[in-house]
This record gives C-alpha cells, sequence and structure tokens, in this order.
C-alpha cells in the first residue's frame, strides 16, 4: 500500500508563529505517528495517534505542539508558538492494521527563521 | 526495545552484493528485527523484518542468526538508488502499533 501524503513540502515561519502541518492518508488508517529530524540527527518520535486519540507522546512533545483529526481525514501537527529549535523535517507514518508497519511520508521541510 | 549496533558507513560496488550487519545481543524472545532505511532526506522506508527465520522479499533479504543476537541485511544487487542510510531495529509487537526508535543507522555509498 502506498504512505501518505504531506503538506506543505516546505514551511518557512518566522519565530513564535504558529504552523500547522497535514498529513493526508491515502485510504482510511486508524493510526497515525508524527516523527521529527533535525538536519544531522536521529529520526525522533513525537506522538502516535489512534482512533482520534494520542495513544503515546514523547518529551520532545510538549504543551507547544498538538495534534487532530478534524475532518476524519487529515492528520495535522500544530506548532503553536515556533522556536528556531523547532526547524527540522517532519515525517507523519501510518501504521498498517494487519502487519504493524509504519509507512512514512515524504516529510514537511519546516524552517523557523 | 533491544539496543543494536550497527557499523556507521560502508561502501559497496554497485551489482555486488551489500551485506549490512546488526549486533542485537539483548534482543528477547517477542522481538523482530525490522530494517529501514532513508534515502537522502526522504521519509524513512520499510525494508523487511523476521522473528527468527531468514526472510526474503523483493527488496532485500534477512538472514538472522540462531541464537538471534546478530542478523544480516542483504541487497542482492546494489544500485546506485541503494545508497541510503540503513536502520536496524528491535522493536516488540506486544500492543501492536508503538513508536519506531531509530538509531543513527549504517551510511551504505554504492559506488559506480
Amino acid at each position: 500500500e502506498p504512505e501518505v501524503t504531506q503538506t506543505p513540502s516546505h514551511q518557512v515561519t518566522q519565530m513564535g508563529q504558529e504552523v500547522i502541518l497535514r498529513c493526508v492518508p491515502i485510504s482510511n488508517h486508524l493510526y497515525f505517528y508524527w516523527y521529527r529530524q533535525i538536519l544531522g540527527q536521529k529520526v525522533e518520535f513525537l506522538v502516535s495517534f489512534y482512533n482520534n486519540e494520542i495513544s503515546e507522546k514523547s518529551e520532545i512533545f510538549d504543551d507547544q505542539f498538538s495534534v487532530e483529526r478534524p475532518d476524519g481525514s487529515n492528520f495535522t501537527l500544530k506548532i503553536r508558538s515556533t522556536k528556531l529549535e523547532d526547524s527540522a523535517m517532519y515525517f507523519c507514518a501510518r501504521g498498517d492494521s494487519s502487519t504493524y508497519e509504519q509507512y512514512f511520508g515524504p516529510g514537511t521541510r519546516l524552517t523557523v527563521t | 526495545d533491544a539496543k543494536t549496533t550497527q557499523p556507521p558507513s560502508m561502501d559497496c560496488a554497485e551489482g555486488r552484493a551489500a551485506n549490512l550487519p546488526c549486533n542485537h545481543s539483548t534482543i528477547s524472545g517477542n522481538e523482530y528485527v525490522y530494517w529501514y532505511r532513508q534515502i537522502h532526506s526522504q521519509g524513512p522506508q520499510y525494508i523487511i523484518h523476521g522473528l527468527k527465520n531468514n526472510e526474503t522479499n523483493e527488496m532485500a533479504s534477512l538472514i538472522i542468526t540462531e541464537d538471534r543476537k546478530s542478523s544480516t541485511l542483504i541487497l542482492p544487487h546494489a544500485t546506485l538508488r541503494d545508497t541510503a542510510v540503513y536502520y536496524c531495529i528491535v522493536r516488540s509487537l506486544s500492543g501492536g502499533y508503538q513508536k519506531v526508535t531509530f538509531g543513527t543507522g549504517t551510511k551504505l555509498q554504492v559506488i559506480p
């Protein structure tokens, strides 16, 4: 099965601004994940989301972050007040219901200036 | 999840088999060995996984030692497009949908 798609591919924002990153599933999936990768560093888990609720979150996922699935299709990651250190690639992934595989999207490059 | 150890980098000639090793000496009985790869700045891509038997799919083969303390990912005929960072991950599937924890992986460079 194909992965998810993500929009935008690149987002530039000023420090302190809110950003919303979108993940668009190809079909109806229940499990979603957000990961991020700061340039030159490891891919880090942020949050998992199942059946419209957060099922697990990391230390990185503080009060500045939120996730939701507002219209039953798109899955969004919101950063309320961006900081310079939020600059990273943000990857959305979906979980496969039978194999538990995670299939990643192409990512959104967030640049905070 | 158990920790894995991989060499930081490897080279492979185009058309040759690429053999990427992984040590996971603390793996427990219910943990699977997964391999993902990440081509420059793209999203990680699932390759293959196994529990104790060797596995093969259209992308690669996975050889797991009998004691399960190490494994090898084999790309039978490496191409330039296989240049990527390869991650060996040990993962329990109890509960099914846990996060994937990435390490630093092996940077494979396929040379023409």
